[in-house]
C-alpha cells in the first residue's frame, strides 16, 4: 500500500525557518518524481515544488522561488521541503505528492499534510 | 498561467440524484504526447485529496463507478450518476499539462 506521511509543521514567527518531511512507503520511491502541494484555510491547492527522481531537477513555483529547497533521499525514501523568509502568507497545510509518471503531471497519492502556521 | 475555471461553486443535491461538474481551461490541456492531463479530486472534510479521475476519463482503483470523466480540449465534465451520502465534499479539477493549476473547487451538499 502506497503511503505517504508529512511531517515537521508547526507555528513559526515571519521571517523564521522550518523543514518539512515526507516519508514513503509501499512502492520503489527512487522510481517517482515528487512534489509538494499546499492548501491555504478554505483554498484550492496550489503546487510548490517538484523533484525529479535522482534529485537533480528542482522547479518551484514563483511564490516560493528563492525563499524554499526541495530535496530527497532515496536511500532514506524520503523528500524534504526546507522553507527559509517564512511569510503569514505560506500558512498552509503542505502535502508531499507523488507524480503518476506520465510525460504530463499526475498526482496519483497525496499524503495527509502538515499544517505550517506563520504568525507572530 | 493556465487558469481553470469550475462551475458551480455550490452544488446541493438530493440524494440518489445526479450530478454535473464543469472545469474550463484557459488553453488547450493537449499535451505533445497526445494525452490531455486532466483530473478530478474530491476532498471531503478534514482529509486529504483524493483522485477519482485522471487524463479526462480514466477512473482510478477503488472509485465507484457511478463517478465519470469526459471533455476534451478545453472543456471537461465530472459527473455523478446518483449521488450518495459519502460524496459530500468538493471537487477540484487539475491540470498538469502546462505546469500544474487547479479549479476553484466545487462544493458538494446534500439537500
Amino acid at each position: 500500500e502506497v503511503q505517504l506521511v508529512e511531517s515537521g509543521g508547526g507555528l513559526v514567527q515571519p521571517g523564521g525557518s522550518l523543514r518539512l518531511s515526507c516519508a514513503a512507503s509501499g512502492f520503489i520511491f527512487s522510481a517517482y518524481e515528487m512534489n509538494w502541494v499546499r492548501q491555504a484555510p478554505g483554498k484550492r491547492p496550489e503546487w510548490v515544488s517538484y523533484v525529479s527522481t535522482s534529485g537533480d531537477t528542482r522547479y518551484y513555483a514563483d511564490s516560493v522561488k528563492g525563499r524554499f529547497t526541495i530535496s530527497r533521499d532515496n536511500a532514506e525514501n524520503s523528500i524534504y521541503l526546507q522553507m527559509n523568509s517564512l511569510r503569514a502568507e505560506d500558512t498552509a497545510v503542505y502535502y508531499c505528492a507523488r507524480d503518476q509518471g506520465a510525460a504530463g503531471t499526475d498526482f496519483d497519492y497525496w499524503g495527509q499534510g502538515t499544517l505550517v502556521t506563520v504568525s507572530s | 498561467d493556465v487558469v481553470m475555471t469550475q462551475s458551480p461553486l455550490s452544488l446541493p443535491v438530493t440524494l440518489g440524484q445526479p450530478a454535473s461538474i464543469s472545469c474550463r481551461s484557459s488553453q488547450s490541456l493537449v499535451y505533445s504526447d497526445g494525452n490531455t492531463y486532466l483530473a478530478w479530486f474530491q476532498q471531503r472534510p478534514g482529509q486529504s485529496p483524493r483522485r477519482l479521475i485522471y487524463k479526462v476519463s480514466n477512473r482510478d482503483s477503488g472509485v465507484p463507478d457511478r463517478f465519470s470523466g469526459s471533455g476534451s480540449g478545453t472543456d471537461f465534465t465530472l459527473k455523478i450518476s446518483r449521488v450518495e451520502a459519502e460524496d459530500v465534499g468538493v471537487y477540484y479539477c487539475m491540470q498538469g499539462t502546462v505546469w500544474i493549476t487547479f479549479g476553484q473547487g466545487t462544493r458538494l451538499e446534500i439537500k
